[in-house]
């Protein structure tokens, strides 16, 4: 069974860092490129980040994040990270890992449960 | 960056009604168009990808369509589950950008 797993979340004050991470199992996860997609509650979704199934792939950001977030993997922990420097109150989001469905075509199938990040003092 | 707009942002609808959803991209995105489902409390669940192509377990009731900046998801009869909120997805070419749109609110009646 594919599963997702998003861990890391909580208050963090303005300015602050918070590093998430996202634990898969059920999958060859090297096979699959992997975003971060974050929704406001109540609110639509957002794309934040982009990595390819290599370690070292290719990585892109939303403008919104570029240059404060760092998307990366261990493929060899199953694993999935984001690193959110210097966090605003608008960065305050459920924040969820999901699964390309097929190669880098948009479509993600599966989702993890996410994991709610407030920025506030 | 490419905006996506869908359209309407809400809809009401009886069962059993036929649903026409809108999303139209600021430029060409070729096929490179998903659709996603979302309730409340819950991550949303991949409908189409690549525009027209039914993810695993997706009934036939839900179709995709269009290429370039015109797409539509078709329910073609409105289940009691189908009442959520819908969102079109599109990625961009190198450097991958992959945005929503703002999501159309399917009602009840």
């Amino acid at each position: 069974e594919v599963q997702l797993v998003e861990s890391g979340g909580g208050l963090v004050q303005p300015g602050g860092s918070l590093r998430l991470s996202c634990a898969a199992s059920g999958f060859t996860f090297s096979r699959y490129s992997m975003n971060w997609v974050r929704q406001v509650p109540g609110k639509g979704l957002e794309w934040v980040s982009y990595i390819s199934g290599r370690s070292s792939g290719d990585i892109n950001y939303a403008n919104s994040v570029k240059g404060r977030f760092t998307i990366s993997r261990d493929n060899a922990k199953n694993s999935l990270y984001l690193q959110m420097n210097s966090l605003r109150a608008e960065d305050t989001a459920v924040y969820y890992c999901a699964r390309n469905y097929y190669y880098d075509t948009p479509g993600s199938d599966y989702w993890g449960q996410g994991t709610l990040v407030t920025v506030s003092s | 960056e490419i905006v996506l707009t869908q359209s309407p942002a809400t809809m009401s609808l009886s069962p059993g009604e036929r649903a026409t959803l809108s999303c139209r991209a600021s430029q060409s995105v070729s096929s490179y168009l998903a659709w996603y489902q979302q309730k409340p409390g819950q991550a949303p669940r991949l409908l189409i990808y690549d525009a027209s192509n039914r993810a695993t377990g997706i009934p036939a009731r839900f179709s995709g369509s269009g290429s370039g900046t015109d797409f539509t998801l078709t329910i073609s009869s409105l289940e009691p589950e189908d009442f959520a909120v819908y969102y079109c997805q599109q990625r961009s070419n190198w450097p991958y950008m992959y945005t929503f749109g703002q999501g159309t609110k399917v009602e009840i009646k």
